[in-house]
């Protein structure tokens, strides 16, 4: 069975449209997070979520919307499409948080990759 | 967030060990070291962690300097699967800034 899955693979799109990556974790996590990797190679995480608790990194355009329907599932929602949102985005989960040391590890989904022309 | 610094790229001879080594100066008493390898088209998979001792698990060896400046990832004898883009990273509290530098590019030569 696949820890964490996303749809689709691979997106390609019109600039300014609409479109959703979905991620699910079969792991019973509470943290659910999700990265851009650039083409640069530079990964970066973009949101964590824990817990119905959003926490956003600032960087962030607005355009990007996170949102999870339960603790299993974060689907990353973005509008207005960009040239610059180019990239493969991965979806990621892991125990806790961390907080409280310890730092779980995460688990990475495979991946979407999303070209906008 | 402390930074890491890391060789773009090594190579190793296959069923040889591996060390692929970490640079952290800034590093705060708190962070912890994580190491990470991603192979090709795939997501990043976790491979070790640690914050003041030496670690050890089925996948790879940890060493961790005293000052807690530098940290080298062991692989004890490198197979073709592990050739794989290998990030260390520092975390406190949590993953929520971090971000994965370019890495360490291992080449493994059968």
């Amino acid at each position: 069975d696949t820890a964490v899955s996303q749809t689709p693979k691979y997106l390609v799109t019109q600039m300014g449209n609409d479109k959703s990556i979905k991620c699910e974790q079969n792991l019973g996590h509470d943290t659910m997070y999700w990265y851009k990797q650039d083409s640069k190679k530079f990964l970066k995480i973009m949101f964590s979520y824990n817990n119905k608790e959003l926490i956003i990194n600032e960087t962030v355009p607005n355009r990007f919307s996170p949102k999870s329907p339960d603790k299993a599932h974060l689907n990353l929602h973005i509008n207005s499409l960009e040239l610059g949102d180019s990239a493969v985005y991965f979806c990621a989960s892991s125990r806790s948080m961390g907080l409280a040391g310890g730092e779980d590890e995460q688990f990475f989904g495979p991946g979407t990759r999303l070209t906008v022309l | 967030d402390a930074k890491t610094t890391q060789p773009n790229s090594m190579e190793s001879n296959e069923e040889e060990p591996v060390h692929l080594p970490c640079n952290h100066s800034t590093i705060s008493g708190t962070d912890y070291i994580h190491w990470y390898r991603q192979l090709p088209s795939q997501g990043p998979e976790y491979v070790i962690h640690g914050l003041t001792s030496n670690v050890n698990n089925r996948m790879a060896s940890l060493a961790i300097a005293e000052d807690r400046k530098s940290s080298t990832l062991i692989l004890h004898r490198a197979t073709l699967r592990d050739a794989a883009v290998y990030y260390c990273i520092l975390t406190t509290g949590g993953y929520q800034k971090v971000t994965f530098g370019i890495g360490t590019k291992l080449q493994v030569i059968p």
